[in-house]
């Protein structure tokens, strides 16, 4: 059965201070990855797919990396408005487009 | 990015009543979309998915009588919540497949039936 986790559950970070996400994921085959943000009462964001392991995708202050077993979403000098819970879902091969979902990080940047 | 939309936002019902709650991608087609449930402070839980011009696969426990889904073009599927309870009050959210494989969510709408 095709999981995955992300760790922590929380992380609270000064503005400024910048820190990961991890994602680990066991899959039969994996067709891409995918990061999302979502904000309360909203829909999940896109964010990145990666599809290889060595890949690595940027967009301002985030860079999400990928190797054979997890994911990094590396934040780098967080502001206040990166807060957010961040959800990491992974797609089989095999035919099926449906994601799998981790339970997200809850992402509170203080100012 | 891909645009996806749902109306409405927000919708409050009497027990007894179905709602209809419609998902458009915008500015693509989409022949695949899908419909989630996320309960308070918890990730999204897939409900089914839909295909267009045919019927939709539900995931196990969700009822197919309950929840219909109608992807009827390549733009819009709905999904119509059938003689809804206060059990049924939830976040739903839809997202729609791009031609290259990624998911892109609506912004959900908020079901309280009292």
């Amino acid at each position: 059965e095709d999981q995955v986790t992300q760790s922590p559950e929380a992380l609270r970070l000064q503005e400024g201070e910048s820190s990961s996400l991890n994602c680990s994921y066991t899959v039969s085959g994996l067709r891409g990855l995918f990061w999302y943000r979502q904000d309360p009462g909203k829909g999940p964001e896109f964010l990145f797919t990666l599809y290889s392991a060595g890949e690595e995708k940027e967009k301002e202050r985030l860079k999400a990396t990928l190797t054979k077993k997890e994911s990094f979403l590396h934040i780098t000098a967080p502001k206040p408005e990166d807060s957010a819970t961040y959800l990491c879902a992974v797609q089989a091969q095999g035919g099926s487009e449906k994601l799998v979902f981790g339970k997200g990080t809850k992402l509170t940047v203080n100012p | 990015g891909a645009v996806v939309s749902q109306h409405p936002s927000r919708v409050i019902c009497k027990s007894g009543t179905s709602v209809k709650i419609e998902c458009r991608s915008l500015d693509f087609q989409a022949t695949t979309m899908f419909w989630y449930r996320q309960f308070p402070k918890q990730s999204l839980m897939l409900m089914a998915t839909s295909n267009e011009g045919s019927k939709a696969t539900y995931e196990q426990g969700v009822e197919k009588d309950k929840f219909l889904i109608n992807h009827a073009s390549l733009t819009l599927s709905t999904l119509t919540v059938t003689s809804a309870h206060p059990e049924d009050s939830s976040f739903y959210i839809c997202s729609a497949l791009t031609s290259d494989l990624a998911q892109y969510f609506g912004p959900g709408t908020r079901l309280l039936v009292l």
